[in-house]
This record gives structure tokens, C-alpha cells and sequence, in this order.
């Protein structure tokens, strides 16, 4: 398995509902990482776990909030968003946070504030 | 923080065409990676290079760890339609621990 599972693939949700992304991968890997990416931009760093725990937290506002719950499990809340959240997120892992950072993506989740 | 500046921003050329595309940094960088995404989908990592002057090839994908550290290219050779999407490179710069920095993209078109 060399995948990074992400569900739902399409979200769209309102400014005042509480959603979940979720991702999963089955590699092994002991980082984790949630992006941001806006249409034909590179993907923007949000939050990195490094063996399950918060490594980075790049100034990310608190209506994100990520979890990790175990080590192939990564998710992020999603609460009170407002429309310019709207964007694809996209969660990837790395085999050993500590040498290399040869990061394997997810198809991503488009979401839509409305 | 670390740029890393991406050219060509875009590429429309011929199917069979050969492509290249690099990225170049102020910086110095431990790895480099080298990524394709297509519309809707999340990147997809072509080659990764951990290496000073190393040359690393994918299929029609080659793609070198510049000797300073401060670059990267990557060639395709004759290109198919199926090609199409942006290129992104992607380095960890030395002394960043799990970072990576992306530069902007190159989108290449490739016509039948």
C-alpha cells in the first residue's frame, strides 16, 4: 500500500458548520503534514506531526484544528470557516521526519465555504 | 524564509518535444524534489534527489541535483499529450527539519 487516503474528496459547508477531514496511509510513515493549496499555487504548510505529536503549527487560525490519533491516522477540523478557507487541502506523509522530508501527497479535499 | 524561483511559469510545446524546467535558490538545499499535479488531484512525486550532482532518471523524467546545492532541473524527453499538468519543484532547505519549500509551478501544454 503506497497510498495517502483522504476523504471526503469534495466538501462544501457553511460559516457556521463543524466539519472533518480525514487521511490515512498504511507506509508506515511517522510524519504527517496538512496543506493548503489555492487554485495553481504551490501547496502552502499548515500543520506537521512528527511521531504523533504537533511538530509545526505555521500561524494556522484555530477554526483549523488538527489531530492525530494514531500513527497512520490524520485529521482536521474544520469549525466557523469563512470563504477565502475555501481551497484544496491536501494531507501528506514522509518516512523519517528527521532525515528527509520526501513527502507523498493525498488526492486531496476540495472544500467550499459557502 | 528560503525561495526557490521556478522557470519557465510556462511551457506550451509539440508532442515529442523535449522539456526542461529548473529551479534555482539562494540557499542551500539538502534535498530536492520534483512533483507533477493534475487538475483536482493532489501532487505526485516524480524523482527525489538527496545527493550534490546527482542524476536521477524516471522512464522519460531525468532530473539533477545541482553541484552547489542551490539547483535543480528536470528534463522530458519526447513528450506525450498525457504530460500535461504543473510541475512543481520542492526542497528541504539545510537546517529545516521537515519543511519543504515549493517554488510556483511550471505549467507545460502539450499539443497532439
Amino acid at each position: 500500500d503506497t497510498e495517502v487516503t483522504q476523504t471526503p474528496k469534495h466538501l462544501v459547508m457553511g460559516m457556521t458548520n463543524k466539519k472533518s477531514l480525514k487521511c490515512e496511509q498504511h507506509m508506515g510513515h511517522r510524519a504527517m503534514y496538512w496543506y493548503k493549496q489555492k487554485a495553481k499555487k504551490p501547496p502552502e504548510l499548515m500543520f506537521v506531526y512528527s511521531y504523533e505529536k504537533l511538530s509545526i503549527n505555521e500561524s494556522v487560525p484555530s477554526r483549523f484544528s488538527p489531530e492525530c490519533p494514531n500513527s497512520s491516522l490524520l485529521n482536521l477540523h474544520l469549525h466557523a470557516l469563512q470563504p477565502e478557507d475555501s481551497a484544496l487541502y491536501l494531507c501528506a506523509s514522509s518516512p523519517n521526519p528527521t532525515i528527509n522530508t520526501e513527502a507523498f501527497f493525498g488526492q486531496g479535499t476540495r472544500l467550499t465555504v459557502v | 524564509g528560503q525561495q526557490l524561483n521556478q522557470s519557465p511559469q510556462s511551457m506550451f510545446i509539440q508532442e515529442g518535444e523535449d522539456v526542461s524546467m529548473n529551479c534555482t535558490s539562494s540557499s542551500i538545499f539538502n534535498t530536492w524534489l520534483w512533483y507533477k499535479q493534475e487538475p483536482g488531484e493532489g501532487p505526485v512525486l516524480l524523482i527525489a534527489l538527496y545527493k550534490a550532482g546527482e542524476l536521477t532518471s524516471n522512464g522519460r523524467l531525468t532530473a539533477q541535483f545541482g553541484i552547489t546545492r542551490k539547483d535543480s532541473f528536470l528534463n522530458i524527453s519526447a513528450s506525450i499529450p498525457s504530460d500535461v499538468g504543473i510541475y512543481f519543484c520542492a526542497g528541504q532547505p539545510r537546517g529545516s527539519n521537515y519543511k519543504l519549500t515549493f517554488g510556483k509551478g511550471t505549467l507545460l501544454t502539450v499539443n497532439p
